[in-house]
């Protein structure tokens, strides 16, 4: 069946640093990828999405590529912020399936 | 442009009282999802509905889960006779149309069940 992976949080890290949070996913044919963040007492926001193999979503500092050879949608982003405290979640959907299947989500602490 | 409302935010039952979480799309949207959290799990989804018709319960609990979406006011996901299981966040999204990437979420209710 189709599932997603993501690296276990909390994920701690001082400001300016690199960021990485791994994401990785099964599923048959081609699926579309996305990354949500939820702040603190908020909804979940669409970060960026990618919809076939090698694109790359970016919004407000964060990319990711869908890597169809390593099953993969990593996020990243070259200098956090304070303001990027927030709980992470990959999700995919099954072409243009309605469904959203998640990950658990990776909480992230950016200390100052 | 108003976002998703859910209501409440947070909600506190007994085993064997009756939850209902209420959920307003975005102006505009005729379609509505809803999603349950579990403790360190993430999202699953429930339900989907459009105006006045459920278009998929697949991940509705067979016995004491029920969802609407009336043609006018908020959809309403009810839990009847509540058990500690059912303590979770519970999510809303709506969409203009029927598409994943389309779909605005809420800020969850957090249901405990003491």
């Amino acid at each position: 069946g189709n599932s997603v992976t993501q690296m276990e949080g909390p994920v701690t890290l001082s400001e300016e640093a690199f960021l990485t949070i791994n994401c990785t996913y099964t599923a048959t044919g081609y699926p579309s990828l996305f990354w949500y963040v939820q702040y603190p007492g908020e909804g979940l926001q669409l970060l960026l999405k990618a919809t076939k193999a090698d694109d790359k979503g970016s919004n407000k500092g964060f990319e990711a590529t869908y890597r169809k050879e390593t099953t993969s949608f990593h996020l990243e982003k070259g200098s956090v912020q304070v303001s990027d405290s927030a709980v992470y979640f990959c999700a995919l959907s099954r072409d243009s399936n309605y469904q959203l299947i998640w990950g658990a989500g990776t909480k992230l602490i950016i200390k100052p | 442009n108003a976002g998703v409302m859910q209501n409440p935010r947070h909600l506190v039952r007994r085993r064997g009282q009756e939850a209902r979480l209420r959920c307003s799309p975005m102006k505009g949207h005729s379609h509505v999802y809803w999603y349950r959290q579990l403790p360190e799990e993430g999202l699953k989804f429930m339900v989907y509905l459009q105006k006045e018709n459920i278009i998929d319960e697949s991940g509705m609990p067979k016995e004491r889960f029920s969802a609407e979406f009336p043609k006018e006011g908020p959809s309403i996901l009810r839990i009847q006779q509540v058990v500690r299981g059912d303590s979770a966040a519970y999510f809303c999204a709506s969409s203009p149309q029927g598409i994943a990437n389309e779909q605005f979420f809420g800020p969850g209710t957090r249901l405990t069940v003491l």
